[in-house]
C-alpha cells in the first residue's frame, strides 16, 4: 500500500523560530493536505494542495505540493506557543482514502 | 449546531464485549470514515462509507463492523473487544469532494 514518511518525528523549538516539517511518498499523489491535531481533539485541515508545483499560504503557515508529486512541505514562521500540537501531512490518489503520515509532535519554549 | 459528534468521548471495557461508537453529522456530507490513531502509526483508516448502505473496508479492517442506515449516522462496533483494540477512534466526514475532512474530536477507547 501507500506509504507516507513525515520528519521530523518531534520538534522543540524556541518561541519566534520559523518550523520546517515535510513528507515523502512512495508513489504519485494527486492531493496533499497539512492537519493540525490540538492534545484532546480532532485533527483540523490547514492546507490543501491540488497542483505539482503549488504553493499556498495560510497565514505564517506555507505549504508546497512537490513537482515530483511525491513529497510536499509545510513551513510555519515566527512561531507563537498555540502553534503547539501534532501535524499530520495526507495524501490520496483521489479516491476519498487519504493516507496519513506519522506526524510531527511540535514542542514551543516560550 | 452544525458538525460531527463522537459518542462516547472515553470507553472503558473488556476483553470479548461488543463495543459501539457512535458517529453524528449535521452537513449531509455523503462520505464518511472510521480512522484509528496510535502512537508511531498515525491515523488508519478502518471503514469509509461512500453512502446510505454502502461501505467499504479500509486499512485496517479486522475485528470492526460499521452500518450507515442513516447519511448522518455512521457507527462503528467492535464485536468482541480485544486488547489490541485500545486506541483513539476519529470519525470524519468529507466536504464537497476535494479530499477535505472534518474530524470528531474521537473516542478513547481503552480495552482491559
Amino acid at each position: 500500500g501507500q506509504q507516507l514518511n513525515q520528519s521530523p518525528q518531534s520538534m522543540f523549538i524556541q518561541e519566534g523560530e520559523d518550523v520546517s516539517m515535510n513528507c515523502t511518498s512512495s508513489s504519485i499523489f494527486n492531493t496533499w493536505l497539512w492537519y493540525k491535531q490540538d492534545p484532546g481533539e480532532g485533527p483540523v485541515l490547514l492546507i490543501a494542495l491540488y497542483k505539482a508545483g503549488e504553493l499556498t499560504s495560510n497565514g505564517r503557515l506555507t505549504a508546497q505540493f512537490g513537482i515530483t508529486r511525491k513529497d510536499s512541505f509545510l513551513n510555519i514562521s515566527a512561531s507563537i506557543p498555540s502553534d503547539v500540537g501534532i501535524y499530520f501531512c495526507a495524501g490520496t490518489e483521489g479516491a476519498q482514502k487519504l493516507v496519513f503520515g506519522q506526524g510531527t509532535r511540535l514542542t514551543i519554549n516560550p | 449546531d452544525a458538525g460531527i459528534t463522537q459518542s462516547p468521548r472515553y470507553k472503558i471495557t473488556e476483553t470479548g464485549r461488543q463495543v459501539t461508537l457512535m458517529c453524528h453529522q449535521t452537513w449531509s456530507h455523503s462520505y464518511m470514515f472510521w480512522y484509528r490513531q496510535d502512537l508511531g502509526h498515525g491515523l488508519r483508516l478502518i471503514y469509509y462509507s461512500a453512502a446510505a448502505d454502502i461501505t467499504d473496508k479500509g486499512e485496517v479492517p479486522d475485528g470492526y463492523v460499521v452500518s450507515r442506515s442513516k447519511t448522518e449516522n455512521f457507527p462503528l462496533t467492535l464485536e468482541s473487544a480485544t486488547r489490541s483494540q485500545t486506541s483513539v477512534y476519529f470519525c470524519a466526514s468529507e466536504g464537497t469532494g476535494r479530499e477535505k475532512l472534518f474530524f470528531g474530536s474521537g473516542t478513547q477507547l481503552s480495552v482491559l
